[in-house]
Order: structure tokens, then sequence, then C-alpha cells
């Protein structure tokens, strides 16, 4: 039972233009959403977050949207550069609950 | 060093043989966390460590996988009588805080059952 998805595996864009990254989930519990980038050979690293209260984050170039409705977020990166290539990894967490269920990731590629 | 740090990198062992993987968490982190990351899936949690005792165990897949952090720093997951199924990067992260979800990853160990 995959309770948080990614249904795309992976995305290229050309480098400048938006990167839109999305994520589905099921569990109505969830009340707390992140983001985590992940470089070959090393561990995920924490990008951003968003919790259900609200329907925006943004951070520099990030931005991730909610739409606890549709039980959908989606992280936009803009504008794209060559460094962001990485698997990105959706996870959700249920309050007081202290652990993270991730979704299958999606390998961004920026092209020059 | 001052981020997690997991020992060793990469492990291969036979069918059946015991296994420990160690992780040094940041300095001053009471949360510990382990999560396994099979071939093409994200992370799935394993346990998770307040201190010295753990709060949540729900994540470990048999009575094969325990783990232990004893003093409430260094922890050490281990797999008795590994299966080739075993085979995966494990992940160690650790937080700041209880209510800190917000974790810091180490490298992981690829560990390898042939």
């Amino acid at each position: 039972d995959q309770q948080v998805k990614q249904n795309s595996p992976s995305l290229s864009v050309q480098e400048g233009r938006i990167s839109i990254l999305n994520c589905d989930y099921t569990n109505s519990m969830f009340d707390y959403f992140l983001w985590y980038k992940k470089y070959p050979a090393e561990g995920p690293t924490f990008l951003i977050s968003i919790s259900s209260i609200k329907d925006k984050n943004e951070d520099g170039r990030f931005t991730v949207f909610l739409n606890k409705s549709a039980k959908h977020l989606s992280l936009h990166i803009v504008p794209s550069q060559p460094g962001d290539s990485a698997v990105y990894f959706c996870a959700a967490s249920v309050r007081g609950a202290q652990k993270l269920v991730f979704g299958q990731g999606t390998r961004l590629t920026i092209n020059p | 060093g001052a981020g997690v740090s997991q020992t060793p990198s990469n492990k291969v062992t036979e069918k059946g043989k015991y296994v420990e993987l160690r992780c040094d968490p940041i300095s001053g982190h009471t949360a510990l966390y382990w999560y396994r990351q099979s071939l093409g899936q994200g992370p799935e949690f394993l346990i998770y460590f307040q201190g010295t005792g753990a709060a949540d165990d729900s994540g470990l897949p048999n009575d094969r996988f325990f783990a232990v952090r004893p003093e409430g720093s260094v922890s050490t997951l281990k797999i008795q009588r590994t299966e080739r199924g075993d085979s995966a990067v494990y992940l160690c992260a650790s937080s700041s805080d209880r209510g800190s979800i917000e974790a810091f990853f180490g490298q992981g160990t690829r560990l390898t059952v042939v």
C-alpha cells in the first residue's frame, strides 16, 4: 500500500526553465510534507517543507504547493540549474508520529 | 565530523550471516532514525530512538532485525541470519529535538547479501 506516490520516475527540463515535481498521497491523516533531494552515493538532504495549514511555502528558487482536497503536492524549481539534477523524494508525516513515509522518487535532469 | 556518519559504507555478506551497521549521529541530536532504501524505491522507516529508548520500532520487518542506542548517541542496527532480500541501502538520520521531523541523513550503508 503506497501511501505516498510519485508517478513520474524521471523528468528532463531545460536549464533556466521551471521544473515541476508532483506527489500524491492517500492518507488524510498526513499533516506535514517535505521534499528531499538526493545525489548519488549521498544521503537525502532536506529541501523544503509545508504544514497542512498552509497551501504554499517558498524558499528562494523552491516553492511547494499543497492541495489538501486533491491530496496532491508539487515542488516548483525556477529557474532550474544544472546542480538541481538529482533524485527528489516527497515525504509525509502524521502529527505526533516521528517517522516519514516517502514516495518512490523522481529523477530530475537539467539539460544545459 | 559535522554530519551523520555511517560505517561501513559497503558491506557484502553471505546469506545466513550476522551483520552490524553503525551510525554516529550529529553531536547533541537526541532523535535517531533508521530507514531502508531498496532499489528504485524511497526510504522506508525502520525504527526511531528518542535518547536511549526505541520510541517506535513498527517498521522493523521481523525479529531478525534489532537496533540499540545504549548511551543515547551511537546506534547499531543488527541483522541476524541475513537473507538476499535484506540487500538494500540502510540510512541513518538524526534530528535535534522531539518535534523536528526534518532529519539529517547519513550517506548510508549499502548491504549486499550473496
